[in-house]
């Protein structure tokens, strides 16, 4: 079976400082992880995947995030927080399992104080 | 372009009567998804289809019903059955990663849309 915890249901920062959203997965075989974006009442948007390779990995808007298999960790940050950044964010596995499934956290809202 | 749609956007019922989502996609994917979204509970997946004429229950497919006629159109019947069916509910649809470790690549969401029983 596969999981994802998303520590955190709310995380503020100020406009500038660094946005860290934290995600811990647990997977019986290697993952893949994503990491995407919603905006009130809309779909979600990929911002970033890890399939396989480098571990350190840029998406779009400026956020990127590093998988560290000894943690089981897939964070997402970002230099500097911007007030379009205000949204939710969600983690995910894929891993194979006899089906295709993908297994989503809970989420994080992100606010953005200026 | 290519994309997934949903409609309608609001979509309001009352007790007792079935309500059909519309999901269409033109991305050539093979595999289509339906999930729920309530606060505080991120997503859940109804049903899935990797192939026309195929599907799979998720984890809370209790009260709904799904088609797969088309490999474009992955209609969702909320019936009468599901006690609670207010909530915001999501398409998406990917394509399959085989070659022994078979796994769902990107999924690509359509806009929502937003049930509300009256």
């Amino acid at each position: 079976a596969q999981s994802v915890t998303q520590l955190g249901s709310h995380v503020s920062v100020s406009e500038g400082a660094l946005v860290l959203l934290r995600c811990n997965y647990s997977s019986s075989v290697p993952p893949y992880l994503f990491w995407y974006v919603q905006y009130p009442n809309q779909g979600l948007q990929l911002l970033l995947k890890y399939t396989t390779g480098a571990t350190l990995v840029k998406g779009i808007n400026g956020f990127e995030a590093e998988f560290k298999k000894s943690e089981t960790s897939f964070h997402l940050t970002k230099p500097s927080a911007h007030m379009s950044d205000a949204a939710e964010y969600f983690c995910a596995v894929s891993a194979s399992g006899g089906y295709q499934k993908v297994t989503f956290g809970t989420g994080t809202k992100l606010q953005v104080i200026p | 372009d290519g994309g997934i749609t949903q409609s309608p956007k609001y979509l309001f019922r009352k007790e007792g009567q079935n309500v059909t989502l519309s999901c269409e996609q033109n991305l050539n994917h093979d595999a289509m998804y339906w999930y729920r979204q309530d606060p505080g509970q991120g997503l859940r997946l109804i049903y899935y289809s990797q192939i026309v004429n195929d599907f799979q229950k998720g984890d809370i497919a209790e009260g709904y019903s799904v088609s797969r006629e088309k490999k474009e159109s992955f209609p969702l019947t909320v019936t009468s059955a599901q006690k609670n069916p207010t909530a915001f509910y999501l398409c998406a649809s990917s394509i399959l990663v085989g070659g022994g470790a078979d796994r769902a690549d990107t999924q690509y969401f359509g806009p929502g849309t937003r049930l509300t029983v009256l």
